[in-house]
């Protein structure tokens, strides 16, 4: 799997758009990125995930560079109950999976 | 559905018993896995199986086992417990090998051992 970056942590308004980065500068052109978050306590849920174009759906959208060496996660409106902590994620076909430390958002009143 | 589901919730177990942690899914999934993930840190994971009879370690297997007789169960067998077995464990599920599609997790598995 394709290593990722990922800032620790960030912050956001309420109601505002959060945009969390990752970098994966050594991936390769049958990898996926994708993103998932864990609320404190729960299992990992899946966000979205794409290959090389830009994807949205109902609960964000994922921008992808054209070189694919880094993506955006954007939560257009954040609430309060999207503060999570955001792992963003390589894998090819194969499956598995390495998730990192990712990053703490927290969403402030 | 229910998804993945894991039983139990909690448990504690001092040094050197063993248990099972069950989990099960009702996706017809092929894929499933077992992580586990300490305070503060991201989710290793342990063992996984892409069907029926057929299992492979993950990164961090010592002191773990598993079987998948069936499609829907993948049960995790620590056999000595040890303190640094001290964690969450998820289960997990997915769509088969070329499916860009997702893992379904379960709600995990607080196991302190003392």
């Amino acid at each position: 799997d394709a290593k990722t970056t990922q800032p620790p942590s960030m912050d956001c308004a309420e109601g505002r758009a959060a945009n969390l980065p990752c970098n994966h500068s050594t991936i390769s052109g049958n990898e996926y990125v994708y993103w998932y978050r864990q609320i404190h306590s729960q299992g990992p849920q899946y966000i979205i995930h794409g290959l090389k174009n830009n994807e949205t759906n109902e609960m964000a959208s994922l921008i992808i560079t054209e070189d694919r060496k880094s993506s955006t996660l954007i939560l257009p409106h954040a609430t309060l109950r999207d503060t999570a902590v955001y792992y963003c994620i390589v894998t090819g076909g194969y499956q598995k999976v390495t998730f990192g430390t990712g990053t703490k958002l927290q969403v402030i009143p | 559905n229910a998804g993945v589901t894991q039983t139990p919730k909690f448990r504690i177990l001092k040094i050197g018993q063993s248990m099972t942690l069950q989990c099960a899914q009702d996706m017809n999934h092929n894929y499933m896995y077992w992580y586990r993930q300490d305070p503060g840190m991201g989710l290793k994971l342990i063992y996984y199986s892409v069907g029926a009879g057929i299992t492979d370690k993950g990164e961090v297997p010592n002191g773990y086992n598993v079987s998948r007789s069936t499609t829907e169960d993948f049960p995790l067998r620590l056999e000595l417990a040890a303190p640094s077995q001290t964690s969450v464990y998820f289960c997990a599920s997915s769509y088969s090998m070329g499916d860009p599609r997702a893992q379904y997790f379960g709600p995990g598995t607080r196991l302190t051992v003392t």
